[in-house]
Order: structure tokens, then sequence, then C-alpha cells
């Protein structure tokens, strides 16, 4: 079992529509959550962490991490066109190492 | 702003050829990563270094070399290049930070197909 399973999609849907985003993981040491986003031909870049239990809002974008569950939300709200990439959960395990999911690409559709 | 940069975007390369693969990051960061990315399997650490000359060895290490003699430069050497080495290669850093804190910038891959 992989440490950290994350559906690949393709996940398409409608200008404006809501997404939601979901990883889950087996290991609860992890303390730092982070969603990248990588857009095609480009790398990661990061989008949101999350240290713990809890949400954090920025702009469109909610994190969510419910440690009891050991699983991590992205939502994005009237998702737009330029959305469109793929979104990576990633886990800190010390101040080396990241654990990343295999990515979910979210197509938006005009 | 944090650049990293990879010395190639694509690359071909032949079956037993060495392979030289650079990266240069300039917020003097102490951390310095390579990963491969495939389909389905996500990213892979294959080593990492966290000071100059030092280097730890990651996931999948098997096939792959590093070196590090400079703090902003980190090479990934594939000593003799094989089919299955095709594949995305993103290089990473990152600062020390408190905690288990981890932030690390990426360059935009360098894309290398083995024939």
């Amino acid at each position: 079992q992989k440490e950290v399973e994350q559906d690949p999609g393709p996940l398409s849907v409608p200008e404006g529509a809501i997404v939601s985003l979901n990883c889950t993981y087996s290991n609860s040491a992890f303390q730092y959550f982070m969603w990248y986003r990588q857009y095609s031909r480009k790398g990661p870049e990061l989008l949101m962490y999350t240290y713990s239990s809890g949400n954090k809002e920025d702009g469109r974008f909610t994190a969510q991490v419910d440690k009891s569950s050991k699983y991590i939300s992205l939502f994005i709200r009237d998702s737009q066109p330029s959305d469109s990439a793929t979104y990576l959960c990633a886990m800190s395990v010390s101040s080396y190492k990241l654990i990343f999911g295999s990515g979910t690409r979210l197509l938006v559709r005009p | 702003d944090v650049k990293v940069t990879q010395s190639s975007r694509y690359l071909v390369k032949r079956t037993g050829e060495k392979v030289f693969l650079e990266c240069v990051q300039d917020m003097d960061h102490e951390n310095m990563f390579w990963y491969r990315q495939d389909p389905g399997l996500g990213l892979r650490l294959i080593y990492f270094s966290y000071d100059v000359k030092m280097k730890e060895k990651g996931d999948i290490p098997e096939g792959y070399s590093v070196s590090r003699e400079k703090k902003e430069r980190f090479s990934l050497i594939l000593e003799s290049a094989s089919t299955n080495q095709t594949s995305m290669y993103l290089c990473a850093s990152s600062l020390v930070a408190g905690g288990n804190y981890n932030e690390q910038f990426f360059g935009p891959g360098t894309r290398l197909t083995v024939l």
C-alpha cells in the first residue's frame, strides 16, 4: 500500500463549478500537508500548506486536513479554465523528505 | 522569487551513454533534490543533498549518482543510460526550516528519452 493515495482522474468540470480534490494517507506522523499545482510541461509549485488538522483558506482555494480520518482535501470555488493542471498532494515527514501523491489531473471546461 | 533552472528541457540519449543533468538554484538554499516523475507513480526521490559534497540516497537511487561541488549546483548522473530511465526529471531546492516544514521549489523539468 502506498503511503499517500490520490485519484489520478482526469476530473473534468464546467467553469464555475466547485472542485474537490482528495488524498488519503497511512502515516500518522505526517505534520505538514501541502498541495502543489503543476501545469503542463512545468515543474510543480506550492499552492497551499496546512499544519496539522483544520482548514486554511486562500482566495478561491481551501485546504482541509482531517487527521482522525487521514484524509486531506483541496476545494476550488468558482473554478476557471486557468485552474486546469495536475494537483499533487504532498506530506512532510522530515525537513528533507516529502511524500507525494501521484497527482490528479483537472480540466475546467469553458 | 526563487529560481531553479535545469540545463535542458528535452534530452534524447542512446542506451549506454553517460548522461549529465544539471540544476542551479539562486536562493542560497541548503537542500537540493532530484526526482523522477512517471505517470501513475508520482514524484519519486532519487537523491538529495543537504550541503556541499554531502548526499543521501532517496527511494530509487539505483543507476544514478549525484555531485554537489558548489552550494547552488546539483548534478544528476546516469552512468550508463537505460530505456527504463526514460522519464521526467525534476530538480528542487529548499531552505532548512524549523520542524518538519519542507517547502520545495522546483525547476521546469528535463524530459529525458533513452533510445
